[in-house]
């Protein structure tokens, strides 16, 4: 079975600027998570999605960071205007359904400049 | 230990010994606890899980002990290999409405030749 794919793996912008963060969960899988890890720290959840609609934002900077699942499959996290505080890996994770077999992606750096 | 500014707990072990992790989750109604194992460059990995009901479960060189009393988490690795170093994170399932993985903030773990 194909993993969570995450893209790009890297990405370094400058503040102000905007990112757009991918990721194409396991297939079948109806629950989508998008979680911020700060170097040093445990990753923070962002926002979870079941199928294509949002079961908690609340701990997602509205005024900045926007995602979606519009068909319920692959998602985009974007970040705008980004600030240094930003800097973290973002992962992405899926589950077929509940809690149970929560697989992660590989993350994608961002490095805010 | 503490963790101070982005600095991480560490634990050095010897290749060969038992190495323990503890985690301390933070809410009594959680049922669900996932350890994790992440590498640098990577997602979290999943070791092993336990449900509220039980306070100890094995794996192949690897148990996980749950006291729920103090909410207490431990890893228990045996004959530690080179290949375990990398960061430890404990997670909890918080029961509401939804599903989700809340993460603690992670042990580095040390294996010295």
């Amino acid at each position: 079975e194909a993993g969570v794919a995450q893209s790009p793996r890297y990405k370094i912008i400058e503040k102000r600027q905007s990112v757009a963060f991918w990721c194409n969960p396991i297939s079948g899988h109806a629950t989508l998570y998008w979680y911020q890890q700060i170097l040093g720290q445990g990753p923070k959840l962002l926002i979870q999605f079941q199928n294509n609609g949002v079961v908690d934002d609340s701990q997602l900077p509205k005024d900045r960071f926007s995602a979606e699942r519009l068909k319920g499959v692959d998602s985009t996290l974007k970040i705008q205007p980004a600030k240094l505080e930003d800097s973290a890996v973002y992962l992405c994770a899926s589950s077929p359904t509940g809690i149970y077999g929560y697989t992660f992606g590989s993350g994608t750096r961002l490095t805010v400049v | 230990g503490e963790s101070v500014g982005l600095h991480l707990p560490t634990l050095s072990v010897q290749e060969g010994d038992n190495s323990i992790i503890n985690c301390a989750y933070s809410n009594s109604a959680s049922d669900y606890f996932i350890w994790y194992k992440q590498e640098s460059g990577k997602g979290p990995q999943f070791i092993i899980d336990i449900r509220s009901n039980m306070d100890k479960r094995q794996g192949q060189r690897v148990t996980v002990l749950l006291n729920k009393t103090v909410k207490h988490l431990s890893l228990q690795i045996a004959a530690t290999q080179p290949g375990d170093s990398a960061v430890y994170f404990c997670a909890e399932n918080q029961v509401d409405s939804s599903y989700k993985l809340i993460f603690g903030s992670g042990t580095r773990l040390l294996v010295r030749p």
